[in-house]
């Protein structure tokens, strides 16, 4: 079982939808969830990150942290065609926390 | 100011050689990291570099990988007597040593391996 599981998708929306992509996880020692875009033979561009549990909010994007259910989401609001990309999930302990775990991503399509 | 870099963009190499993948991380940046992106996979770890401790080197996957960061600053990966499952693009990022959830990533190496 791996360490940081996320759905592949690809999952396509009309644009001025709320996209919903999430990740679960097994190690209970992730402290920090990081949220990662990467467009086409681009690198990832770091979204948003969150220390712990509790919600996290920038412009459109929403992150979500339940650590008692392992699982963490993002939210995005309003959604542009230009979110057009791969969403990434990424979690570190406390202990490692320059040891990154992440997810293999959700291809997410937004439709004009 | 100017992000990561990586050189080359792309490469082509025969199954056997021996290549090299640079990395200039942003400028201020103690920490530095490679990952391999397989299509369609995730970003796997191989090596971190903190200021002028010993590197974690505990993602690398061969003994036909190295790398070392000289000054502090560029990266070099090197990949001997490359194999076909060496292809992949090839990352590397960089942040402040107490930031390492923050990372910024370069645009990657894609590395063919024929």
């Amino acid at each position: 079982q791996k360490e940081v599981e996320q759905d592949p998708g690809p999952l396509s929306v009309p644009e001025g939808a709320i996209v919903s992509l999430n990740c679960t996880y097994s190690n209970s020692a992730f402290q920090y969830f990081m949220w990662y875009r990467q467009y086409s033979r681009k690198g990832p561009e770091l979204l948003m990150y969150t220390y712990s549990s509790g919600n996290k909010e920038d412009g459109r994007f929403t992150a979500q942290v339940d650590k008692s259910s392992k699982y963490i989401s993002l939210f995005i609001r309003d959604s542009q065609p230009s979110d057009s990309a791969t969403y990434l999930c990424a979690m570190s302990a406390q202990s490692s926390a320059s040891k990154i775990i992440f997810g293999s991503g959700t291809r997410l399509s937004i439709r004009p | 100011g100017a992000g990561v870099s990586q050189s080359p963009s792309n490469k082509v190499t025969e199954k056997g050689k021996d290549v090299e993948l640079r990395c200039d991380p942003i400028s201020g940046h103690t920490a530095l990291y490679w990952y391999r992106q397989s299509l369609g996979q995730g970003l796997e770890f191989l090596i971190y570099f903190q200021g002028n401790s010993a590197p974690d080197k505990s993602g690398l996957p061969s003994d036909r990988f190295s790398a070392e960061r000289t000054g502090g600053s560029v990266s070099t990966l090197t990949i001997q007597r490359t194999q076909q499952e060496d292809s992949a693009v090839y990352l590397c990022a960089s942040s402040f040593r107490l930031r390492p959830y923050e990372q910024y990533f370069g645009p990657g190496t894609r590395l063919t391996v024929t």
